[in-house]
């Protein structure tokens, strides 16, 4: 069956506008995490989804950041008033039922903030 | 505060050789211990877990050894193929509630045919 998709793969923006990332699921998966991967590290743990509440949002690096999953399916990442620092691949990943199944993990969205 | 320390960085293994990747981590609370393969372009792929119940667990050629005591745990690959060429990770979670995954910083894995 289908994976977790992430659109678009690749997204370059100018310092100071804003972008949308958009992760969907594997079907019937209720819970979904964002990461984010810098070059050359591993994945780093934003936010974590339980259907359609942000159940751990621990993660986020400040208010610039805001993740949404309205039908507790497709989520959103949304990022304000991008920093070059925020450059990154943003990985998506769901898991079935609960939080402690296996994260399938998307292919990702390289951000290059110029 | 890196949770999870992972070397080498980089290992460059002869095909048919034993590649050999360890992990430290700190907090003990964390009772999931998960690696992922990861190829250029592609996200991050679960290849085996394990839980500190038990020391050693393996999966084809691919093994787990875990040291609850030194707080460390390693993979070893036996019998390299040129297909194994990628970059691996290790992870710790707690598993109360959800995998909040801390990640290494990563072993790039190349075998030479």
């Amino acid at each position: 069956g289908a994976g977790v998709s992430q659109t678009p793969s690749n997204k370059v923006t100018e310092k100071g506008k804003y972008v949308e990332l958009r992760c969907d699921p594997i079907s019937g998966h209720t819970a979904l995490y964002w990461y984010r991967q810098s070059l050359g590290q591993g994945p780093e743990f934003l936010i974590y989804f339980q259907g359609t509440g942000a159940a751990d949002d621990s993660g986020l690096p400040n208010d610039r950041f805001f993740a949404v999953r309205p039908e507790g399916s497709v989520s959103t990442l949304k990022i304000q008033r991008t920093e070059r620092g925020d450059s990154a691949v943003y990985l998506c990943a769901s898991s079935a039922l609960s939080g402690s199944d296996t994260q399938y993990f998307g292919p990702g969205t390289r951000l290059t903030v110029l | 505060q890196q949770q999870v320390k992972q070397s080498p960085q980089s290992l460059i293994v002869q095909k048919g050789g034993i590649s050999i990747i360890n992990c430290a981590y700190e907090n003990t609370a964390f009772d999931y211990f998960p690696w992922y393969q990861q190829f250029p372009g592609k996200g991050p792929a679960l290849l085996i877990a394990i839980r500190p119940d038990v020391s050693e667990k393996k999966e084809g050629r691919f093994t787990i050894s875990f040291n609850k005591s030194a707080k460390q745990f390693s993979l070893h690959i036996m019998d390299s193929q040129p297909g194994d060429s990628a970059t691996y990770f290790c992870a710790a979670s707690m598993l109360d509630g959800f995998q909040k995954l801390v990640f290494g910083t990563g072993t790039r894995l190349l075998v030479s045919p």
